[in-house]
C-alpha cells in the first residue's frame, strides 16, 4: 500500500499565483485533513473532511479551499498565493476521527514558497 | 482556551535516558498523543494516553496527569537514530487534535 501520497514535494509561486496540492490515499478512510508546519510552531490544521461530500474549516483556513469528491482524493487549492503561506503542507488520513485507536498516518509533505 | 507547551530542544547522550515533558491546557480534554518527527518527514504516531498513568511501549514509555495537564515523553536506551522532533499533540472536546511546537532532541554519541 502506498498509504498517503502527496504530490508535488517541492513547489516555488509567485505571490498572486494559484495551485493545487494534492492527497490521495488508498486506505479506505473516511478522515483526511490537511495541517501547514511553520517553524516554531505546531501543526495547524486548515481543513479537514469526514467523509466524500463533506468538508469543514480548522484553525487556519483563510485563502485556502478543499472539496472532497472522492473517499481517496483530498485536494488542496491556494486561490492567490501570499509570501505568508511559505510553509510546509501536510495532508494525513484516519478511518474515522481521530482517536487513540484511530491515529493519523501523514503524507511526506510539500514544501511550498511563496516569492 | 488551548496551549501546549514542550522544551524547545533538549541534548542526550547516547545510551542514556531523558525525559520530554509536555503541558496542556485544552477545554474538553480526550486525549494526549505523542508524535515523532525526523528532519524532512512526516510525523509518525508513538503513542496515545487517555487515562492517568504510565503507558510503556519497548524503549519508550508515556506518563499522564490529568489532574496537572501534563505528559512526558521517556525514551530509554537512547540511539543515534532517535535523533529527532518529538510533537505533544492533545485532542479538544470536538476531536481536534491541537499540537505544540515539537522538541528537538539530540543525540550526542
Amino acid at each position: 500500500n502506498a498509504g498517503v501520497t502527496q504530490t508535488p514535494k517541492f513547489q516555488v509561486l509567485k505571490t498572486g499565483q494559484s495551485m493545487t496540492l494534492q492527497c490521495a490515499q488508498d486506505m479506505n478512510h473516511e478522515y483526511m485533513s490537511w495541517y501547514r508546519q511553520d517553524p516554531g510552531m505546531g501543526l495547524r490544521l486548515i481543513h479537514y473532511s469526514v467523509g466524500a461530500g463533506i468538508t469543514d474549516q480548522g484553525e487556519v483556513p483563510n485563502g485556502y479551499n478543499v472539496s472532497r469528491s472522492t473517499t481517496e482524493d483530498f485536494p488542496l487549492r491556494l486561490l492567490s498565493a501570499a509570501p505568508s503561506q511559505t510553509s510546509v503542507y501536510f495532508c494525513a488520513s484516519s478511518y474515522s476521527v481521530p482517536t487513540g485507536a484511530n491515529v493519523l498516518t501523514f503524507g511526506a509533505g510539500s514544501r511550498l514558497t511563496v516569492l | 482556551g488551548q496551549n501546549i507547551d514542550q522544551p524547545t530542544e533538549m541534548t542526550a547522550t547516547e545510551g542514556a535516558i531523558v525525559q520530554i515533558n509536555c503541558t496542556y491546557q485544552t477545554s474538553g480534554f480526550n486525549g494526549l498523543f505523542w508524535y515523532q518527527q525526523h528532519a524532512g518527514e512526516a510525523p509518525t504516531f508513538l503513542s496515545y494516553n487517555v487515562l492517568d498513568g504510565l503507558e510503556e511501549k519497548g524503549r519508550f514509555s508515556s506518563f499522564l496527569s490529568r489532574s496537572k495537564g501534563y505528559s512526558y515523553l521517556l525514551l530509554k536506551e537512547l540511539q543515534m537514530k532517535d535523533s529527532a522532533s518529538y510533537l505533544c499533540a492533545d485532542m479538544d472536546s470536538n476531536y481536534q487534535l491541537i499540537w505544540g511546537a515539537g522538541t528537538k532532541l539530540i543525540i550526542k554519541p
